[in-house]
């Protein structure tokens, strides 16, 4: 079992729809998550983190985690085409490391 | 600096050859770390530093690997008798760690072809 896994899609949806993108992770102790978005040809950067179970709302952006079900997922409301990107779940796991899942490419057609 | 230096950009090398990758992250970052990321895959975790010394270096893949970070600033990965399946763009990330926040901020990458 992959310590952080993602369906690697593509997931395509209309402009202006909500994109869902979803999350499981193996460790349980896991305590911090983060969503990263990673346009083609370029690194990986920051769009949230979430630390509690839960809803956390920044902009168009909702993170949700649930500990017991060890899934976390992010919501993209109005979806734009320069939404378009992979973005990528990261869990925390012994200490400060960060591990990747292989990341969701999201296509959204104008 | 104002980001995560990495050099160099693109690096062409051949089979057997040894190859050193740089990078110098946000001034005051005490954490660093080393990913490698292939075509259509997420980034694969190699090793990280807690200033000066290695953290955890579960995820380099053989002994032909090896990073240093000798001031707790400016981190080389080393890489010897390279082989083709070490094609891959090479991923630098700092972080200030307290609180368990813990958030990367990503350099440009190394992208490393062996031929």
């Amino acid at each position: 079992q992959k310590e952080v896994e993602q369906n690697s899609g593509p997931l395509s949806v209309p402009e202006g729809a909500i994109a869902s993108l979803n999350c499981t992770y193996s460790d349980r102790g896991s305590q911090s998550f983060f969503w990263y978005r990673q346009y083609s040809g370029k690194s990986p950067e920051l769009i949230m983190s979430i630390y509690s179970n839960g809803d956390k709302e920044d902009g168009r952006f909702t993170a949700q985690l649930n500990k017991a079900s060890q899934y976390v997922s992010l919501l993209i409301r109005d979806s734009q085409p320069s939404d378009s990107a992979t973005y990528l779940c990261a869990v925390i796991t012994g200490g400060f490391k960060t591990i990747f899942g292989a990341g969701t490419r999201l296509f959204v057609k104008a | 600096g104002a980001g995560v230096s990495q050099t160099p950009s693109n690096k062409v090398t051949e089979k057997g050859k040894y190859v050193e990758l740089r990078c110098d992250p946000i001034s005051g970052h005490t954490a660093l770390y080393w990913y490698r990321q292939s075509l259509g895959q997420g980034p694969e975790f190699l090793i990280y530093f807690q200033g000066t010394g290695a953290a955890d270096d579960s995820g380099l893949p053989n002994d032909r690997f090896f990073a240093v970070r000798p001031e707790g600033s400016v981190s080389t990965l080393k890489i010897q008798r390279t082989e083709r399946g070490d094609s891959a763009v090479y991923l630098c990330a700092s972080s200030f760690q307290g609180s368990g926040a813990n958030v990367l901020t990503f350099g440009a990458g190394s992208r490393l072809t062996v031929l």
